[in-house]
């Protein structure tokens, strides 16, 4: 068991570019989920996968941002256009199905300059 | 709709002290209960969960947290603190039955402890 890994670690962007994140769950679960956490605040649910579909969006911060998780395994979430205000760690969570504890990764924080 | 409130965003101890960390939550439906940690530049990692068994709950680390219904509370203890406890630390609530799980965090209470 490798745990939740997430890729890359730090990022580092010009306002306007755009940016992907990759978040590896751990290998059996099927439920994945994505998170933001700005500075002195707990994190902010986005979205979550169970296996390929991605069954709750409506908490996505705008029409920018977008995730995908095509076969079930691995997912990545796409900012657009980036704002300063986009700057912040996110975090991937993944969990068993009927299971609530969820594990986090070590997160992606991004820099919009 | 679920909430969470974290009285103090900063707690100072000293190391042997009792550590108390308060979380009040607002939930329509039963709830679970989470207690993360997090240490700096890195992601969370659980300390201890209510899923609606014991009320007491034990977790890692010798914290434990208790469960009190009348009081919408679920606030984390540890007997004696050890320098390594500082971090921040986050309480979570998501409801049964909820579907997707999301949790709902508050903002975090940073403890630090003084030698």
């Amino acid at each position: 068991d490798t745990g939740v890994s997430q890729d890359p670690r730090h990022k580092i962007t010009k306002r306007g570019q755009n940016v992907t994140f990759r978040c590896d769950p751990i290998s059996e679960h099927n439920r994945l989920y994505w998170y933001r956490q700005t500075l002195g605040q707990g994190p902010e649910f986005l979205t979550y996968f169970q296996n390929e579909a991605q069954l709750e969006k409506s908490r996505l911060l705008s029409d920018r941002f977008s995730a995908e998780r095509p076969k079930g395994s691995f997912s990545t979430l796409e900012i657009q256009r980036t704002e300063q205000g986009d700057s912040a760690m996110y975090l991937c969570a993944s969990s068993l199905d009927l299971e609530h504890e969820q594990y986090f990764g070590p997160g992606t924080r991004l820099t919009v300059t | 709709a679920q909430s969470v409130t974290q009285l103090g965003s900063h707690v100072s101890v000293s190391e042997g002290a009792l550590v108390l960390l308060r979380c009040n939550y607002s939930s329509s439906v039963p709830p679970y209960l989470f207690w993360y940690v997090q240490y700096p530049n890195q992601g969370l990692q659980l300390l201890l969960k209510y899923t609606s068994a014991a009320t007491l709950v034990k977790g890692i680390n010798g914290f434990e947290a208790e469960f009190k219904k009348s009081e919408t509370s679920f606030h984390l203890t540890k007997p004696s603190a050890h320098m390594s406890d500082a971090a921040e630390y986050f309480c979570a609530v998501t409801e049964k039955g909820a579907g997707s799980y999301q949790l709902t965090f508050g903002k975090g209470t940073k403890l630090s402890v003084i030698p």
